[in-house]
């Protein structure tokens, strides 16, 4: 039992590449969520689904888009990276949308030069 | 939106003594409170969570307060340890989403 895969675990990229992070959860969840935690800031939401078939902007979407693949799996998009999109991103997945306690990934330290 | 505010930001206590951590939030419709606890280089783990029907919740060394009134709820650490050591976030769900503080480093002095 995996919990909740991302990857990759690290990445660098050049200011205006894009990358898409993948995030998989085998718990049966059906919700899933994308935050970024930056020094000081805390945890801030990117997107999240609340079910499949469902997206909806957090608290800081701009530059990012997602996909709800299935089920199973949620990714997160930088079409253009820029340097203040330098962060650690944890996925994270509940059974229940706001009612029930996050498991998280193990992260993605992306940093964009 | 919602708005959780956290406090203190960084905290310092004797191993054996107990810590406290507040946290306030603004939206009257939250109604689950999870705390997390992530060790440096880790992901955060939940390590208790209340209800908006309870006031209160323990789990061994770990208590919880919540005054929905006030829009307060609180995390109580008693009999500290070194492997308490750690950031400490406060949340608040309203609806679909759940909205973190900004975190309380918890440092734990021998």
């Amino acid at each position: 039992n995996a919990g909740v895969t991302q990857t990759p675990k690290f990445q660098v990229l050049k200011t205006g590449q894009s990358m898409t992070l993948q995030c998989a959860q085998d718990m049966n969840h059906n919700s899933m969520y994308w935050y970024r935690q930056d020094p000081g800031m805390g945890l801030r939401l990117i997107y999240y689904s609340a079910s499949e078939g469902t997206t909806d902007k957090g608290e800081v979407p701009n530059g990012y888009n997602v996909s709800r693949l299935n089920k199973r799996e949620f990714s997160l998009r930088l079409e253009s990276a820029a340097p203040s999109q330098t962060s650690v991103y944890f996925c994270a997945s509940s059974q229940s949308a706001g009612t029930s306690g996050y498991t998280f990934g193990s992260g993605t330290r992306l940093t964009v030069v | 939106g919602e708005n959780v505010e956290q406090h203190p930001s960084t905290l310092s206590v004797q191993e054996g003594d107990s810590a406290v951590i507040k946290c306030t939030y603004s939206d009257s419709a939250s109604n689950y409170f999870p705390w997390y606890k992530q060790e440096l280089g880790k992901r955060p783990q939940l390590i208790i969570d209340i209800r908006s029907n309870v006031g209160e919740k323990k789990d061994q060394r770990i208590a919880v307060t919540l005054n929905k009134t006030a829009k307060h709820f609180s995390l109580h650490i008693t009999e500290t340890q070194p492997e308490d050591s750690a950031v400490y976030f406060c949340a608040a769900s309203p609806y679909d989403k759940i909205i973190f503080g900004k975190g309380t480093r918890l440092h734990i002095l021998p």
